[in-house]
């Protein structure tokens, strides 16, 4: 199966210490994108990768929070000092971008963190 | 600015036919998405509509889609306990010549009974 890939697929650690998650798009897009999904809501954006170049940022995405795609392959996004309030689902999506037109996102299963 | 509603919950008996109904507000909406997530999974692309069609076809699920109301349906044929899931609308919005993140609906929630 070539789909995305996210680990670790449940994290719960205290809070004030760091996180960090992984996400392996489907190998031949070249955009890359991070969710958020807090319980019985829809996903909110939280930044997009186009290859390496990290294009867009939502207000949401705090100073805590960082994303990384160095090579333009996989991802990682970092949170640092973790709050309460970071307990969520964080959902990683690729897609193919071929110039005037997009293709359709393709989400992984997603990571869950539990903060206590 | 970008707004998608959705009602919460449907419940409709197997074998019925199930129309979900998504609202959305921004006029420069390019593609519109349906996704299915199923509990403790991620989100599986269902099917998907370019603004300028007014349906799409495919299998035993049919969207359509009226422009002029911002109106998108989704209307799955035959419904069976499997269908049971939480469906998201989603759009993309074509910003400067291209199209990138999307903004979802608050997710309605399909429930089949026997």
């Amino acid at each position: 199966d070539t789909g995305v890939s996210q680990n670790p697929r449940h994290k719960i650690t205290k809070r004030g210490q760091n996180v960090t998650f992984r996400c392996d798009p489907i190998s031949e897009h070249n955009r890359l994108y991070w969710y958020r999904q807090t319980l019985g809501q829809g996903p909110e954006f939280l930044t997009y990768f186009q290859n390496e170049a990290q294009l867009e940022k939502s207000r949401l995405l705090s100073d805590r929070f960082s994303a990384e795609r160095p090579k333009g392959s996989f991802s990682t996004l970092e949170i640092q000092r973790t709050e309460q309030g970071d307990s969520a689902m964080y959902l990683c999506a690729s897609s193919a971008y071929r110039g005037g037109g997009n293709q359709p996102q393709h989400f992984g299963d997603g990571t869950r963190l539990s903060i206590l | 600015g970008e707004d998608v509603e959705q009602s919460l919950f449907l419940s409709v008996r197997e074998g019925d036919s199930s129309v979900i109904n998504c609202t959305y507000t921004d006029s420069s909406s390019t593609y519109l998405y349906w996704y299915k997530q199923e509990p403790g999974a991620g989100l599986q692309l269902l099917t998907y509509i370019f603004s300028n069609m007014d349906m799409k076809q495919d299998q035993r699920l049919t969207v359509l889609l009226n422009k002029k109301d911002k109106h998108l349906s989704l209307r799955i044929a035959d419904t069976q306990t499997g269908d049971s899931a939480i469906y998201f609308c989603a759009e993309s919005i074509n910003r400067g010549g291209t199209a990138s993140k999307l903004t979802f609906g608050t997710g309605t929630r399909l429930q089949v009974t026997l």
